[in-house]
C-alpha cells in the first residue's frame, strides 16, 4: 500500500530560523511528488512538482529536493507570512490518476 | 479567471438528507476530482473525472455520487447523509490525468447531524 509520511507535524520558528520539512514515501513506483500550501480554511495551493532522485525546485524561500525514498522542503529566513500547514502529496505509476497525501506540517513562524 | 469555485461554503444538514456540493472551473481543465479531508488525516480523494462523460471512484466513494456533464462542471451528491460525512470538501482540476498540478477549490464544510 502507497503511504506518505510527513515529519514533524507541527514545527515553531522564529523569524530568519531556516529548517527542513521532510516527506518520507513508500510506493511501488513514483511519478511525481508534490508539495502544497495550506492557509486556514483555505484549500491547498500547488507549490512545486519533483519527478526524479536528484532533481530540486525553488520559489524565493523555498526549495523542495527528492531522493528515492523522501523529500525535504527547505525553508530559509523565513517570515510569518510563510506560516501554513504544507502537505505532500505522491502520484504513482499505474495509479489511476490518483494523489496520495501526507497528514501536513503545521509551520508557524514567530516575529 | 475565477479559478475553481465551490458552492456552498457552509452546510448543516439532519442524518438522512441528500444535498449536491457544486463545483465548477473556467480553465477548460480535463481532470477533475473530489477530496475530503478530516483532522489527522491526508487528503483522500471521493471520485474523480478525466474527461466529459468519464468518471472513477476513489479512495472513499461509498455514499457519493458524481457526475460530469460538461467540460466546466463536476457536483458532487450525498444520497443520504451521515454524520461520518461531516468533513471539508476540496474540488480540484488539472489541465489533464499527466499535468498533475491541481488547483483546489475554497473548500464546503459538512457538518451532518
Amino acid at each position: 500500500e502507497d503511504q506518505v509520511t510527513q515529519s514533524p507535524e507541527a514545527l515553531r520558528l522564529q523569524e530568519g530560523e531556516s529548517s527542513s520539512l521532510n516527506c518520507s514515501y513508500t510506493v511501488s513506483g513514483l511519478r511525481g511528488l508534490f508539495w502544497y500550501r495550506q492557509d486556514p480554511g483555505k484549500g491547498p495551493e500547488f507549490l512545486f512538482t519533483l519527478y526524479s532522485a536528484g532533481e530540486e525546485k525553488e520559489k524565493e524561500r523555498l526549495k523542495a529536493t527528492l531522493t528515492k525514498k523522501e523529500s525535504f522542503l527547505h525553508i530559509t529566513a523565513p517570515k510569518p507570512e510563510d506560516s501554513a500547514t504544507y502537505l505532500c502529496a505522491v502520484q504513482v505509476v499505474f495509479g489511476n490518476e490518483k494523489l496520495t497525501f501526507g497528514t501536513g506540517t503545521r509551520l508557524t513562524i514567530i516575529p | 479567471n475565477a479559478g475553481v469555485t465551490q458552492t456552498p461554503k457552509f452546510q448543516v444538514l439532519k442524518t438522512g438528507q441528500s444535498m449536491t456540493l457544486q463545483c465548477a472551473q473556467d480553465m477548460n481543465h480535463e481532470y477533475m476530482s473530489w477530496y475530503r479531508q478530516d483532522p489527522g488525516m491526508g487528503l483522500r480523494l471521493i471520485h474523480y473525472s478525466v474527461g466529459a462523460g468519464i468518471t472513477d471512484q476513489g479512495e472513499v466513494p461509498n455514499g457519493y455520487n458524481v457526475s460530469r456533464s460538461t467540460t466546466e462542471d463536476f457536483p458532487l451528491r450525498l444520497l443520504s447523509a451521515a454524520p461520518s460525512q461531516t468533513s471539508v470538501y476540496f474540488c480540484a482540476s488539472s489541465p489533464s490525468s499527466n499535468q498533475y498540478e491541481q488547483y483546489f477549490g475554497p473548500g464546503t464544510r459538512l457538518t451532518v447531524t
